[in-house]
């Protein structure tokens, strides 16, 4: 069965530092999507990243980075010299091609990051 | 390019009471879903819609009925509400269906049941 693991509930860092969050998936496709959203205090969804599971090429878009590592079901994502604006739940997620509903995405219960200053 | 909407926003309600809460999205996207958030739980499929009048449940189905006439609308009733469906709700589209592309969210709609 699909699952999305994000081990960390909050995270709490000072401005500048770098900080991972961290996601596990199962899934038994062997075509699968892997995504990050962000949800602001202010409350939306904001898709950050969509990755497919024949692409295990890292993403790097300013100060946000993407490791994908299917021989750990990994997906991580890391924020490089965190900002007070970064500071959101970020929920990681999962789409099966053939499993489950068609095209709905597995969340997980997400990582409160919280960047001080 | 009002995207997708929500409303009420927010709303409370009493238990028993019937509840809908609308959601309208002006893409013309063929997949739409409802989920719900909750504390500790992060977001969960309540149901899901491919077509006009086709419909499917997701994880979470019990105590709603969706309905879809009309590609743009998507609408979610809690036929008598419970204190237990106090949550936030999202409505998402999307043109590709598999997985192929992300869910683009509404606001949300809060929902509060005494």
């Amino acid at each position: 069965a699909q699952k999305v693991t994000q081990a960390q509930t909050e995270i709490s860092v000072v401005e500048k530092e770098d900080v991972t969050l961290d996601c596990v998936y199962e899934t038994r496709d062997t075509t699968y999507y892997l995504f990050w959203y962000k949800q602001p205090p202010s409350g939306e969804l904001v898709f950050l990243i969509r990755r497919n599971s024949f692409d295990e090429q890292n993403e790097i878009s300013g100060r946000y980075s993407w490791n994908f590592q299917k021989s750990t079901s990994s997906f991580n994502f890391t924020i490089t010299a965190s900002q007070v604006v970064d500071s959101a739940v970020y929920f990681c997620a999962l789409s099966e091609e053939y499993g489950g509903s068609q095209g709905n995405l597995i969340f997980g219960k997400g990582t409160k990051l919280s960047v001080k200053p | 390019d009002a995207g997708i909407t929500q409303s009420p926003r927010y709303k409370i309600t009493e238990t028993g009471r019937q509840v809908t809460l609308m959601c309208h999205q002006t893409w013309s996207h063929s997949y739409m879903f409802w989920y719900r958030q909750d504390l500790g739980h992060g977001l969960r499929l309540i149901y899901y819609s491919a077509a006009a009048d086709i419909t499917d449940k997701g994880e979470v189905p019990d105590g709603y009925v969706v309905s879809r006439s009309k590609t743009e609308n998507f609408p979610l009733t809690l036929e008598s509400a419970t204190r237990s469906q106090t949550s936030v709700y999202f409505c998402a589209s999307s043109p590709w269906g598999r997985g192929l592309g992300e869910l683009f969210f509404g606001e949300g709609s809060r929902l509060t049941v005494l």
